[in-house]
């Protein structure tokens, strides 16, 4: 499973866009990148996934480039609720389901 | 759907005792997965399991741990004895293992707080 490396801490206000890049120096061809949230006191929640390009949903945008190497989780004006830990994942389902967690960005939101 | 069901949800008990934690998965998901959770060492896969059948066990830090799921709707988790060095906070998770590509979503539940003294 490929490494990731992830900024250990964020900060940021009210109603800005929060980015969180992620580098997968070493992500197979077969690897998609994921992203999961963990509140304080939670199990992790899954937030997106992609393989390549741009993904969108509800909750953020996901940012890959031609290269792979790199991700960024884009979080649109983000609210006190957005304080959590995010974590970034390289895998596919060659490895079962297999995740493997690093140590996250930690976000704190400010009002 | 309750999501995934864990208890208890704390557990404090003294260094030697038996401990077992209990997990049922999101229904018709195929996959389970136990993770323990600390400040040192993070969030690590410990075992899971798929159609009720153990896959990868390497994260189990001893032969203190054991892992079962007698049916598709119940797993558990056992330490016996245990350790101080045991305490953190164990997730369960399942999944739907699809198989199409990427990485299945794994849908955690709340945590056990385990504490030994």
């Amino acid at each position: 499973l490929a490494k990731t490396t992830q900024p250990i801490s964020m900060d940021s206000y009210e109603g800005q866009e929060v980015n969180i890049t992620c580098s997968h120096n070493n992500i197979a061809t077969n690897d998609y990148i994921t992203w999961y949230q963990q509140f304080p006191s939670q199990g992790p929640r899954f937030i997106i996934q992609g393989y390549k390009t741009k993904v969108t949903n509800e909750v953020a945008s996901l940012f890959i480039p031609a290269d792979r190497k790199s991700s960024t989780l884009s979080l649109p004006r983000v609210s006190l609720s957005d304080t959590a830990v995010y974590y970034c994942l390289v895998g596919g389902d060659n490895q079962g389901g297999k995740l493997i967690f690093g140590q996250g960005t930690e976000l704190s939101v400010k009002p | 759907d309750a999501g995934v069901i864990q208890s208890p949800r704390h557990e404090v008990t003294e260094m030697g005792q038996e401990v077992t934690l209990r997990c049922k998965p999101i229904s018709g998901h195929n996959s389970l997965f136990w993770y323990r959770q600390t400040m040192m060492r993070g969030l690590e896969l410990l075992i899971y399991f798929n159609n009720n059948v153990p896959i990868d066990d390497s994260g189990m830090p001893e032969d203190r741990f054991s892992a079962k799921m007698p049916n598709a709707s119940f797993s558990t988790l056992k330490i016996q004895p245990s350790e101080p060095r045991d305490s953190a906070v164990y997730f369960c998770a399942s999944s739907l293992a699809l198989g199409a590509g990427g990485t299945d979503t794994q849908y955690f539940g709340p945590g056990t707080r385990l504490t030994v003294l």
